[in-house]
């Protein structure tokens, strides 16, 4: 079946960069495309980027000049990388599978902190 | 950045009642909507699609409609397990956004 699960550090301090890895299974990253989402705490979702299946990305120009979001097909990865973190970047990180965002991963806790 | 703004944000509903919960977008997204629902310490899950369409699983008391600027998702009979904070999103252009959320609690 279909699985998504995010791993990287739990903990980053401020101004270093964040690297998260999407682990995928039950589908092929060469079919379907893979999105980064972040939530904080008690707030709404934002959208932060796309890998798509044939390699092109997209991001959220909010954020474009940090991010950088890269894939390995062979194992079944994308990767994330966001430098230059502040405390705002504290949330929840997500990867979905992005026919509709009908697939999520459990999401990984990322604190920004000294 | 299209905004997508949800009404109201929070709401209490007795078991059996119908809810509606509002997601107005500052421009048109030709019905390139979805609604999510999450619960505590989880990934939100798919509900609606299209505007209209219901995702597969979810159950038949849940519908979305609407068009242009202004969408809306309904609960028919409101039960226990669709307490949490439904969202909305747009699909139309990028940057993809989000409400920020409905919070659903049971009366």
């Amino acid at each position: 079946q279909v699985q998504l699960k995010e791993s990287g550090p739990g903990l980053v301090q401020p101004s270093e960069t964040l690297s998260l890895t999407c682990t995928v299974s039950g589908f092929s990253l060469t079919s379907y495309s893979v999105s980064w989402v972040r939530q904080p705490s008690g707030k709404g979702p934002e959208w932060m980027g796309r890998m798509w299946y044939d390699g092109d990305t997209a991001y959220n120009s909010a954020l474009k000049s940090r991010l950088s979001i890269s894939r390995d097909t062979s194992k079944n990865q994308v990767f994330l990388k966001m430098n230059s973190l502040q405390t705002d970047d504290t949330g929840t990180y997500y990867c979905t599978r992005d026919d509709g965002f009908a697939y999520w991963g459990q999401g990984t806790l990322v604190t920004v902190s000294s | 950045d299209i905004q997508m703004t949800q009404s109201p944000a929070s709401l209490s509903a007795s078991l059996g009642e119908t809810v509606s919960i509002e997601c107005l977008a500052s421009e048109g997204i030709s019905n390139s909507l979805a609604w999510y629902q999450q619960k505590p310490g989880k990934s939100p899950q798919l509900l609606i699609y299209g505007a209209s369409s219901l995702q597969d699983g979810v159950p038949s008391r849940f519908s979305g409609s609407g068009s242009g600027t202004q969408y809306s998702l309904k609960i028919s009979g409101m039960q226990p397990e669709d307490e949490g904070v439904y969202y909305c999103q747009q699909g139309y252009k990028y940057p993809l956004t989000f409400g920020s959320g409905t919070k659903l609690e049971i009366k």
